[in-house]
Formats: C-alpha cells, structure tokens, sequence
C-alpha cells in the first residue's frame, strides 16, 4: 500500500460539468502532485503544491486547478469539462525535505460524456 | 525540450526469457532516473531508481537498469521473467532541483506467455 489515497475511486461526467478530485498524502510528506494519464498514455504531470501553493505547473489549461489544506491534503478542480479530459488522474506525495522519492495514489478514473 | 523516449510499445515474450526494455531521455541539467511498473489494476510502483553513483542499479522483483550517461539511456532489464511480471512499464526523469515534476514515457506493455 503506498499510503496516498485518493477519492472517489470512479466518477462519470457531463461535458460542461465540473469535477472535484481528492488526495490524502502519505503519513509525514507535506508536498502533493497531481498527474492525468489518458489511455495507453504516460502520466503527464498537471502541477505540484507545497505549503499550501501551487509552485509549478505542467502545460494544461486555467481549467485545470487546485488547492492544499493546511493538513496538506489536496484537491484538483476542473472545470467545463471535455470529453477529452477522461483520464486517470493520479495524486503523487513527497517530503520535500527529502524531495527525490515519490509515491503515487491508486488514481481517480474520470470518465466525461 | 524535457521528454523520455521509450521505444517499445508492446512487448511479447514467453516465460524465462530475457527482458531489456529501452529508454532514453532529453532533459538539461543533472536528473533522477526512475523505472515504474503499474500492474493491472493497481497504482504506480517504483521499481527502481538512479540517483547517482553506480550506474548499474538493482530493484524489486529481478529487475535493473543501466545508466548510461553518453547515451541518454535508462534501460530496463530481467534475466528471466515470470508470468506475473505482466504489467506496463514506464521510464521517467527529473530534475534534481525539481523533484516532485516527473516526466514519464509512453509506456511499454509487457505480456508474458505463460
């Protein structure tokens, strides 16, 4: 078990319509990255947050966004949803102290239609 | 441009063979190298890693990989695979400064006859 984990498990949407996805980070990482992997795809990475800001960001849209909470956990908001945004979306976690080992959620499936 | 180029899409091979996986990378600056695997089903496992030093590095389950700085490469492999070692498997780079942005391949599915 890699300790990050994420919710809902699977979701279906309406174009146009907004989703909300949820991370809890592995016990001590205080860092959340957040990925899409579309079928047959690699993750691509969407942007990373750290004390509670977003510090980088991948090459997707403004649709794309997301917070982190105080007890670092972390959520990713799109909206006016496409079709092509069906995707596994992964949450990812790290200590940023110790930065290099990354550990990844078992993914949210978002199906848009 | 940052990007990994893993240049098998699908790989078939029966039980005990071989396994070599390529994998190289465009990224400037000093990197992380990282093998995962994700089973069917199941979330995104690190098989192994390259930090530095030895550029031969061992992982989980058999697997290693070579670093080979001259040739941008990351190679994957297994002297003999098993059935359960189906799974796809991705190579991935970052930065040392920027740790928690990791650039992943396309991916290579492995299927193993039984």
């Amino acid at each position: 078990d890699a300790g990050v984990t994420q919710s809902p498990t699977h979701l279906i949407k309406t174009r146009g319509q907004q989703v909300t996805l949820r991370c809890s980070p592995k016990s001590g990482h205080d860092t959340v990255s957040w990925y899409q992997q579309a079928l047959g795809q690699g993750p691509q990475f969407i942007f990373q947050y750290y004390e509670e800001e977003e510090r980088q960001r991948g090459n997707f849209p403004d649709r794309f966004s997301g917070h982190q909470f105080p007890n670092y956990s972390s959520e990713l908001n799109v909206n006016a949803l496409l079709l092509g945004d069906s995707a596994l979306y992964l949450c990812a976690s790290s200590r940023q102290a110790s930065g290099n080992t990354i550990y990844f959620g078992e993914g949210s499936w978002l199906t848009v239609v | 441009a940052q990007s990994v180029s893993q240049h098998n899409h699908h790989v078939i091979l029966s039980e005990a063979a071989s396994l070599e996986l390529g994998c190289n990378y465009s990224y400037g600056g000093t990197v992380n190298l990282f093998w995962y695997v994700q089973y069917p089903g199941q979330h995104l496992q690190l098989l192994l890693k390259y930090f530095s030093g030895d550029p031969l590095v061992k992982g989980i389950k058999g697997f290693e990989a070579e670093f080979i700085k001259s040739k941008f490469s990351f190679n994957l492999r297994k002297p003999s695979v098993q059935w359960s070692d189906t799974a796809e498997y991705f190579c991935a780079v970052n930065a040392k400064s920027s740790a928690s942005k990791i650039i992943f391949g396309s991916g290579t599915r492995l299927s193993i006859r039984p």
